[in-house]
C-alpha cells in the first residue's frame, strides 16, 4: 500500500512569491492534514480537509490557504511569500487511530 | 501558549537500557495521545497510541504511561535499540469534541549509545 505522497520534495522561492504544495493521501483516506515545522520548532497545524471541505485552521494568517479535490488529494498555497516561512511542509492522512505523514516539503525562501 | 511540552530536547542512553521520553500537556480537553518518531529529512512515522480511559497501553518495546491527574504522559522503549535514535515527538488531540488537529511538543532528541 502506497503512503502518503508529496511533491516538489524540495522547493525554492524568493519573499513575495507564491508557492504550491501537492498531497496525496494514503488510498481510501478522505481527511488530510497539513503541519509546519519550522526550524528549532514542533509541528505546527496548519489546515485540516475532509472530504473536500476545510474542517479546522491553525493560527496562520490568510495568506495560507489551500484545497482538497474530489480524489482527496490536497494543495497547500502560500501567497505572498516571507522569510520566515522557510520551513519543512508536512502533510498526513488520517487512517482509523492516527495520522500518517508523508516525507515533506522543504520550502526555502530566499 | 504551548499546549503539549517536552521539556527535554534531548536524551542519551546505552543501548540495552531502558529510554524514557517525557511529555506535559496542559489542556484538559485532550482526550488522545500519540507518539511519532521522525528521522532527519523524513515524515513523522506513528509510534504508539492512548486513549483518556486508559493509564498504559503496550506495543512490543514500546509501552505508553498517562496519568491523567498530572497531565503527564511517557514511553519507555525496553531495551533502547541504536535505531531508536531519532526526535521523538508527543501530540494531543481532543477528539470526543470532534478536534482531531494534532498538537505536537517540540520533540525530545534521542541517542542510543552503543
Amino acid at each position: 500500500e502506497a503512503g502518503v505522497t508529496q511533491s516538489p520534495t524540495h522547493l525554492i522561492k524568493t519573499r513575495g512569491q507564491q508557492a504550491t504544495l501537492r498531497c496525496s493521501p494514503i488510498s481510501g483516506h478522505t481527511s488530510v492534514y497539513w503541519y509546519q515545522q519550522a526550524l528549532g520548532l514542533g509541528l505546527q497545524f496548519l489546515l485540516w480537509y475532509d472530504e473536500g471541505e476545510e474542517r479546522n485552521r491553525g493560527n496562520f494568517p490568510p495568506r495560507f490557504s489551500g484545497r482538497q479535490f474530489p480524489n482527496y488529494s490536497s494543495e497547500l498555497n502560500v501567497n505572498a511569500l516571507e522569510l520566515e516561512d522557510s520551513a519543512l511542509y508536512l502533510c498526513a492522512s488520517r487512517g482509523p487511530n492516527e495520522q500518517f505523514f508523508g516525507p515533506g516539503t522543504r520550502l526555502t525562501v530566499l | 501558549d504551548q499546549q503539549v511540552k517536552q521539556n527535554s530536547p534531548s536524551l542519551s542512553v546505552q543501548e540495552g537500557r531502558i529510554s524514557i521520553l517525557n511529555c506535559d500537556y496542559t489542556n484538559s480537553m485532550f482526550d488522545y495521545f500519540l507518539w511519532y518518531k521522525k528521522y532527519p529529512a523524513e515524515g513523522p512515522t506513528f509510534l504508539i497510541s492512548i486513549s483518556s480511559i486508559k493509564d498504559k497501553n503496550e506495543d512490543g518495546r514500546f509501552t505508553v504511561f498517562l496519568n491523567k491527574s498530572a497531565k503527564h504522559l511517557s514511553l519507555h522503549i525496553v531495551p533502547s535499540q541504536p535505531g531508536d535514535s531519532a526526535v521523538y515527538f508527543c501530540a494531543a488531540s481532543a477528539q470526543y469534541f470532534g478536534n482531531e488537529k494534532l498538537t505536537f511538543g517540540t520533540g525530545t532528541r534521542l541517542t542510543i549509545i552503543p
